[in-house]
């Protein structure tokens, strides 16, 4: 079906080494939104964009987390160098605007070890 | 500050018994509350939201401002509602999303 397409689905990496991930939110849909899910827990935003311009990153980690929409469609998130405690599933969704339905892809499940 | 809770991690009934997922928020303002599930190896979607005041799927939940609370009900339970459920709210005029916790809600024959 038609959605948010994440990659990859799942990822094992060693401590230290970096990792990104991948989206491309439904056509159409200004607004991205990363968001990490530790297990356990409900997904916590990292960071919004609206088309290319960051909205909101006030919650990641920008010492070691980075992402990017450059032409405001697909977006790229990256973990440099990542830390036993990354380990989580990292949701990508998508919306057309305020207030409207967030769609979210099916997520990437990290494991850093 | 935004904050969801919901006190039950897991919440098992059988088949045709009533269900009630609770929800508490704290928010300063007027708020968007929803509610997301996500299904057996299946994507987070959503299920209602309160502005829209629906039924979906027999699912129903009311905004109670002076309880704080969102809790989602449906009279009978099927075995096909077993899944995980999350209450999240947004400020109105944005969409982000502060989720709580999570439920799993497990529906036994």
């Amino acid at each position: 079906e038609a959605g948010v397409a994440q990659s990859p689905r799942y990822k094992i990496i060693e401590k230290r080494q970096s990792v990104a991930f991948w989206c491309n939110p439904i056509s159409g849909h200004a607004t991205l939104y990363w968001y990490q899910q530790i297990l356990g827990q409900g997904p916590k935003l990292l960071i919004q964009f609206q088309n290319n311009g960051v909205v909101d990153d006030s919650q990641l980690p920008k010492d070691r987390f980075s992402a990017e929409r450059l032409k405001g469609v697909d977006s790229t998130l990256k973990i440099q160098p990542a830390k036993l405690e990354d380990s989580a599933v990292y949701l990508c969704a998508g919306g057309q605007g305020m207030n409207t339905e967030a769609f979210f892809g099916q997520g990437t499940r990290l494991t850093v070890v | 500050a935004q904050r969801v809770t919901q006190p039950e991690k897991l919440l098992s009934v059988f088949k045709g018994a009533p269900v009630e997922l609770k929800c508490n928020y704290s928010y300063s303002g007027s708020p968007e509350l929803f509610w997301y599930v996500q299904y057996s190896r299946q994507r987070l979607q959503l299920l209602l939201r309160h502005i829209s005041r629906e039924s979906i799927k027999g699912f129903t939940a009311d905004l109670n401002k002076g309880e704080t609370s969102f809790h989602l009900k449906k009279p009978f339970a099927q075995e096909e509602d077993s899944a995980m459920y999350y209450c999240a709210l947004s400020s109105r005029g944005d969409q982000k999303l502060v989720f709580g916790t999570g439920t799993r809600l497990l529906v036994s024959p």
